[in-house]
C-alpha cells in the first residue's frame, strides 16, 4: 500500500517569509506522480504543483517549488514570499496507476498553514 | 470555463435515510473520481469512472454505497441507510484520460447524519 506522511500538522509563517512543508511517502513503484494541493477554509481543493517521478528536475510554479528526493521518498514544498492568501490546508498526494487503469490519489493528513501579517 | 460542480453543498439527514449527491465534471473530462474526507484527514479514494464504466472501487465503498455515471456525463453517489459514521465531506474530481493526470476537484457535499 502507498502511504503518504505529513509530519507537521500545523505551521505558521510571517508574510513575505519562506516556509517549507514536508512530505514523505512509501511505495515500491518506480513510475508515479506527486502533487501538492491547497484547500483554503471552506473552499475547494486546488492544485499547487505537480512532479513526475521520472523527472529529476524539481518542479516550480511561481512562488512554489518542490524538493523531490526520489531515493529518500521525500517531496517537500517551499513557499517563498508567503502571502496572506496562502493560508490553507496543504495536502501532499501520491498517484500511481492502478490495475484497472485508474489513477487514484493517496493523500496525507495535511498541514495547516497560517500566514500572519 | 466551468469547473467541477457538486450538488447539494450541504445535506443534513437522519440516520437510516437514503441520500444522493450529484457531480458534474468539467465537460471534456472522461475520468471522474469520488473521495471522502473526514474532519482532520486527507481525502480518501472511493471510486473511479472512465466514461460510464466504474473501473475501481475502494474497500471503503460498502454495500450501502453505490455510484453511477450514466452516459459518461454527470455522476451520482447514493448512500442507503445512512449511519453517523457516514458524516463527511464527499468530494468529486475529474480529469482527462490523456494529459498530466491532474484531478480537478469540486467544492464537495458536506453530509451530516444526525
Amino acid at each position: 500500500a502507498q502511504t503518504v506522511t505529513q509530519s507537521q500538522p500545523e505551521m505558521s509563517v510571517q508574510e513575505a517569509e519562506t516556509v517549507t512543508l514536508s512530505c514523505t511517502y512509501d511505495t515500491s513503484e518506480n513510475n508515479y506522480y506527486l502533487f501538492w494541493y491547497k484547500q483554503p477554509p471552506s473552499r475547494q481543493m486546488i492544485l499547487v504543483i505537480r512532479q513526475e517521478a521520472y523527472k529529476q528536475q524539481n518542479a516550480t510554479e511561481n512562488r512554489f517549488s518542490v524538493n523531490f528526493q526520489k531515493a529518500a521518498k521525500s517531496f517537500s514544498l517551499k513557499i517563498s514570499d508567503s502571502q496572506l492568501g496562502d493560508t490553507a490546508m496543504y495536502f501532499c498526494a501520491f498517484m500511481v496507476r492502478t490495475a484497472n487503469s485508474g489513477y487514484a490519489l493517496n493523500f496525507g493528513k495535511g498541514t495547516s498553514l497560517l500566514v500572519t501579517p | 470555463d466551468t469547473g467541477v460542480s457538486q450538488d447539494p453543498r450541504h445535506k443534513i439527514t437522519k440516520r437510516g435515510q437514503n441520500v444522493t449527491f450529484r457531480c458534474d465534471p468539467i465537460s471534456e473530462h472522461n475520468r471522474l473520481y469520488w473521495y471522502r474526507q473526514t474532519l482532520g484527514q486527507g481525502p480518501e479514494f472511493l471510486t473511479y469512472f472512465q466514461n460510464e464504466a466504474q473501473l475501481e472501487k475502494s474497500r471503503l465503498l460498502s454495500d450501502r454505497f453505490s455510484a453511477e455515471r450514466p452516459k459518461g456525463s454527470f455522476s451520482t453517489l447514493e448512500i442507503q441507510r445512512t449511519e453517523q459514521g457516514d458524516s463527511a465531506m464527499y468530494l468529486c474530481a475529474s480529469s482527462l484520460e490523456y494529459g498530466k493526470n491532474i484531478q480537478y476537484f469540486g467544492a464537495g457535499t458536506r453530509l451530516s447524519v444526525l
